[in-house]
Protein backbone atom coordinates (compact mmCIF):
# COMPACT_ATOMS: atom_id res chain seq x y z
CA UNK A 1 0.00 0.00 0.00
CA UNK A 2 1.35 3.44 -0.95
CA UNK A 3 1.97 5.44 2.78
CA UNK A 4 1.11 9.34 2.60
CA UNK A 5 3.49 11.04 4.59
CA UNK A 6 2.83 14.91 5.89
CA UNK A 7 4.35 17.57 6.92
CA UNK A 8 4.71 19.48 9.56
CA UNK A 9 1.77 17.83 11.59
CA UNK A 10 0.67 21.41 13.26
CA UNK A 11 1.13 24.69 11.32
CA UNK A 12 1.14 28.03 13.25
CA UNK A 13 0.51 30.78 10.60
CA UNK A 14 -0.09 34.32 11.08
CA UNK A 15 -2.74 36.06 9.56
CA UNK A 16 -2.12 37.64 6.04
CA UNK A 17 0.98 35.46 5.69
CA UNK A 18 1.64 32.33 3.57
CA UNK A 19 1.49 28.74 4.32
CA UNK A 20 3.18 25.65 2.82
CA UNK A 21 2.18 22.00 3.38
CA UNK A 22 4.09 19.08 2.28
CA UNK A 23 3.33 15.28 1.25
CA UNK A 24 5.18 12.58 0.16
CA UNK A 25 3.77 9.34 -1.28
CA UNK A 26 6.33 6.32 -1.04
CA UNK A 27 5.49 5.52 -4.62
CA UNK A 28 5.00 7.55 -7.56
CA UNK A 29 1.37 8.40 -8.13
CA UNK A 30 1.59 8.90 -11.74
CA UNK A 31 -1.05 6.72 -12.96
CA UNK A 32 -0.44 4.15 -15.91
CA UNK A 33 -3.43 6.62 -17.80
CA UNK A 34 -1.00 9.67 -17.79
CA UNK A 35 -2.87 11.23 -14.76
CA UNK A 36 -1.47 12.06 -11.34
CA UNK A 37 -4.30 11.22 -8.80
CA UNK A 38 -3.19 13.42 -6.00
CA UNK A 39 -5.82 15.19 -3.98
CA UNK A 40 -5.96 17.98 -1.10
CA UNK A 41 -9.06 18.24 1.51
CA UNK A 42 -9.97 20.66 4.03
CA UNK A 43 -11.53 20.07 7.44
CA UNK A 44 -12.95 22.75 9.30
CA UNK A 45 -13.72 22.52 13.13
CA UNK A 46 -16.67 20.06 13.49
CA UNK A 47 -17.83 19.56 9.47
CA UNK A 48 -17.19 16.85 6.78
CA UNK A 49 -13.94 17.07 4.29
CA UNK A 50 -14.05 19.44 1.78
CA UNK A 51 -11.94 18.73 -1.90
CA UNK A 52 -10.27 21.62 -2.40
CA UNK A 53 -7.85 20.76 -4.92
CA UNK A 54 -7.75 17.42 -7.04
CA UNK A 55 -5.32 15.94 -9.94
CA UNK A 56 -2.43 17.92 -7.74
CA UNK A 57 -3.62 21.30 -9.34
CA UNK A 58 -7.02 21.78 -10.17
CA UNK A 59 -8.48 23.89 -7.67
CA UNK A 60 -12.77 23.26 -6.91
CA UNK A 61 -15.24 25.29 -7.60
CA UNK A 62 -15.69 27.84 -4.92
CA UNK A 63 -12.20 27.82 -3.43
CA UNK A 64 -10.42 30.57 -3.44
CA UNK A 65 -7.35 31.31 -5.81
CA UNK A 66 -5.21 31.60 -2.39
CA UNK A 67 -4.84 27.88 -2.49
CA UNK A 68 -2.47 25.79 -4.57
CA UNK A 69 -1.39 23.12 -5.39
CA UNK A 70 1.71 21.92 -7.21
CA UNK A 71 4.32 18.80 -7.66
CA UNK A 72 4.82 15.64 -9.34
CA UNK A 73 5.67 12.03 -8.40
CA UNK A 74 6.20 11.62 -4.95
CA UNK A 75 6.64 15.48 -3.80
CA UNK A 76 3.28 17.51 -3.49
CA UNK A 77 2.41 20.91 -2.07
CA UNK A 78 -0.49 22.56 -0.62
CA UNK A 79 0.25 26.31 -0.64
CA UNK A 80 -1.89 29.37 1.16
CA UNK A 81 -0.47 32.61 -0.10
CA UNK A 82 -2.28 34.71 2.78
CA UNK A 83 -3.84 32.38 5.59
CA UNK A 84 -7.19 33.84 7.13
CA UNK A 85 -9.07 33.13 10.00
CA UNK A 86 -11.76 30.33 7.78
CA UNK A 87 -8.78 28.72 6.84
CA UNK A 88 -7.99 26.97 10.67
CA UNK A 89 -8.93 23.52 10.35
CA UNK A 90 -7.13 20.16 9.25
CA UNK A 91 -5.26 19.56 5.74
CA UNK A 92 -5.41 16.20 4.15
CA UNK A 93 -3.29 15.28 0.99
CA UNK A 94 -4.99 12.11 -0.41
CA UNK A 95 -3.78 9.60 -3.41
CA UNK A 96 -6.12 7.80 -5.67
CA UNK A 97 -3.74 6.13 -8.53
CA UNK A 98 -3.24 2.79 -6.15
CA UNK A 99 -5.81 2.00 -3.33
CA UNK A 100 -6.73 4.85 -1.88
CA UNK A 101 -5.10 6.93 0.81
CA UNK A 102 -4.88 9.80 3.17
CA UNK A 103 -1.79 11.38 4.69
CA UNK A 104 -1.89 12.23 8.35
CA UNK A 105 -3.09 15.41 8.38
CA UNK A 106 -1.69 18.77 9.18
CA UNK A 107 -3.46 21.39 11.78
CA UNK A 108 -3.67 24.36 10.73
CA UNK A 109 -4.14 27.27 13.59
CA UNK A 110 -3.82 30.89 14.05
CA UNK A 111 -0.51 31.90 15.85
CA UNK B 1 -26.93 20.91 -5.48
CA UNK B 2 -25.03 17.75 -4.50
CA UNK B 3 -26.79 16.74 -1.42
CA UNK B 4 -25.46 13.33 -0.16
CA UNK B 5 -27.42 12.49 3.25
CA UNK B 6 -26.19 9.87 5.43
CA UNK B 7 -28.30 7.53 7.72
CA UNK B 8 -27.98 4.19 9.27
CA UNK B 9 -25.46 4.59 12.25
CA UNK B 10 -26.23 3.96 16.03
CA UNK B 11 -24.47 1.89 18.64
CA UNK B 12 -23.87 -1.76 18.21
CA UNK B 13 -22.18 -4.59 20.52
CA UNK B 14 -18.97 -6.39 19.20
CA UNK B 15 -20.14 -9.09 16.70
CA UNK B 16 -23.17 -7.10 15.45
CA UNK B 17 -23.89 -5.27 12.03
CA UNK B 18 -25.03 -2.75 11.39
CA UNK B 19 -25.98 -1.27 7.43
CA UNK B 20 -25.55 2.40 6.16
CA UNK B 21 -27.33 4.28 3.75
CA UNK B 22 -26.05 6.79 1.30
CA UNK B 23 -29.41 9.22 -0.42
CA UNK B 24 -27.49 11.21 -2.85
CA UNK B 25 -29.63 14.02 -5.27
CA UNK B 26 -28.60 17.19 -7.60
CA UNK B 27 -25.97 14.70 -10.13
CA UNK B 28 -26.34 11.72 -12.37
CA UNK B 29 -26.00 8.56 -9.40
CA UNK B 30 -26.20 6.18 -12.41
CA UNK B 31 -23.16 7.31 -13.94
CA UNK B 32 -20.90 8.49 -10.60
CA UNK B 33 -18.66 6.05 -8.64
CA UNK B 34 -19.65 6.52 -4.76
CA UNK B 35 -17.17 5.83 -1.87
CA UNK B 36 -17.09 5.58 1.77
CA UNK B 37 -14.71 7.03 4.21
CA UNK B 38 -14.22 7.05 8.02
CA UNK B 39 -12.80 8.75 10.64
CA UNK B 40 -12.57 7.27 14.33
CA UNK B 41 -12.73 10.04 16.81
CA UNK B 42 -10.12 12.75 17.10
CA UNK B 43 -8.38 11.04 14.60
CA UNK B 44 -7.49 11.14 10.25
CA UNK B 45 -9.25 9.73 7.41
CA UNK B 46 -9.57 6.35 6.26
CA UNK B 47 -10.75 5.05 2.77
CA UNK B 48 -13.28 2.30 3.53
CA UNK B 49 -14.79 1.40 0.11
CA UNK B 50 -15.80 2.24 -3.35
CA UNK B 51 -18.24 1.04 -6.35
CA UNK B 52 -18.05 2.20 -10.07
CA UNK B 53 -21.28 3.71 -11.33
CA UNK B 54 -22.80 0.23 -12.27
CA UNK B 55 -21.81 -1.38 -9.13
CA UNK B 56 -19.57 -4.08 -11.25
CA UNK B 57 -16.56 -3.04 -9.51
CA UNK B 58 -16.16 -3.00 -5.74
CA UNK B 59 -12.85 -2.16 -3.87
CA UNK B 60 -12.31 -2.12 0.14
CA UNK B 61 -9.78 -1.42 2.32
CA UNK B 62 -7.50 -4.43 4.18
CA UNK B 63 -9.18 -3.51 7.33
CA UNK B 64 -12.52 -4.30 6.52
CA UNK B 65 -12.16 -6.59 3.40
CA UNK B 66 -14.32 -10.07 4.35
CA UNK B 67 -16.69 -7.89 6.79
CA UNK B 68 -17.76 -4.83 5.29
CA UNK B 69 -19.68 -4.87 1.61
CA UNK B 70 -20.75 -1.88 -0.35
CA UNK B 71 -23.54 -2.02 -2.69
CA UNK B 72 -25.55 0.60 -4.57
CA UNK B 73 -29.46 0.51 -6.34
CA UNK B 74 -29.10 3.53 -9.05
CA UNK B 75 -32.94 3.09 -9.24
CA UNK B 76 -32.90 4.86 -5.62
CA UNK B 77 -30.13 7.25 -6.00
CA UNK B 78 -28.80 5.19 -3.03
CA UNK B 79 -25.10 3.55 -1.64
CA UNK B 80 -24.76 1.39 0.93
CA UNK B 81 -22.37 0.00 3.36
CA UNK B 82 -22.95 -3.62 5.03
CA UNK B 83 -21.23 -3.85 8.28
CA UNK B 84 -20.50 -7.35 9.63
CA UNK B 85 -18.50 -8.46 12.24
CA UNK B 86 -18.47 -5.06 14.11
CA UNK B 87 -15.48 -4.26 16.30
CA UNK B 88 -14.41 -1.41 18.81
CA UNK B 89 -11.96 -0.43 15.85
CA UNK B 90 -14.34 0.12 13.68
CA UNK B 91 -16.03 3.34 15.88
CA UNK B 92 -15.89 6.10 13.55
CA UNK B 93 -17.69 8.79 11.66
CA UNK B 94 -19.15 7.10 8.32
CA UNK B 95 -19.21 9.42 5.03
CA UNK B 96 -20.02 8.77 1.60
CA UNK B 97 -18.69 10.90 -1.29
CA UNK B 98 -19.18 11.00 -4.37
CA UNK B 99 -16.76 9.57 -7.18
CA UNK B 100 -13.47 8.26 -6.45
CA UNK B 101 -11.61 11.42 -6.11
CA UNK B 102 -13.64 12.13 -3.03
CA UNK B 103 -15.46 15.45 -5.09
CA UNK B 104 -18.90 16.06 -2.86
CA UNK B 105 -19.13 14.51 0.89
CA UNK B 106 -22.31 13.71 3.23
CA UNK B 107 -22.48 15.19 6.87
CA UNK B 108 -21.39 11.44 8.26
CA UNK B 109 -22.99 9.17 10.43
CA UNK B 110 -21.70 7.50 13.50
CA UNK B 111 -20.87 4.21 14.52
CA UNK B 112 -19.96 3.16 18.14
CA UNK B 113 -18.76 -0.34 18.48
CA UNK B 114 -19.51 -1.12 22.26
CA UNK B 115 -20.77 -3.38 24.56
Amino acid sequence: DVVMTQSPLSLPVTLGQPASISCRSSQSLVHSDGYTYLNWFQQRPGQSPRRLIYEVSNRDSGVPDRFSGSGSGTDFTLKISRVEAEDVGVYYCMQGTHRPSFGGGTKVEIK
Amino acid sequence: EVQLVESGGGLVQPGGSLRLSCAASGFSFSSSAMSWVRQAPGKGLEWVSDISPSGANRYSADSVKGRFTISRDNSNNTVYLQMNSLRAGDTAVYYCAKEKSLENWGQGTLVTVSS
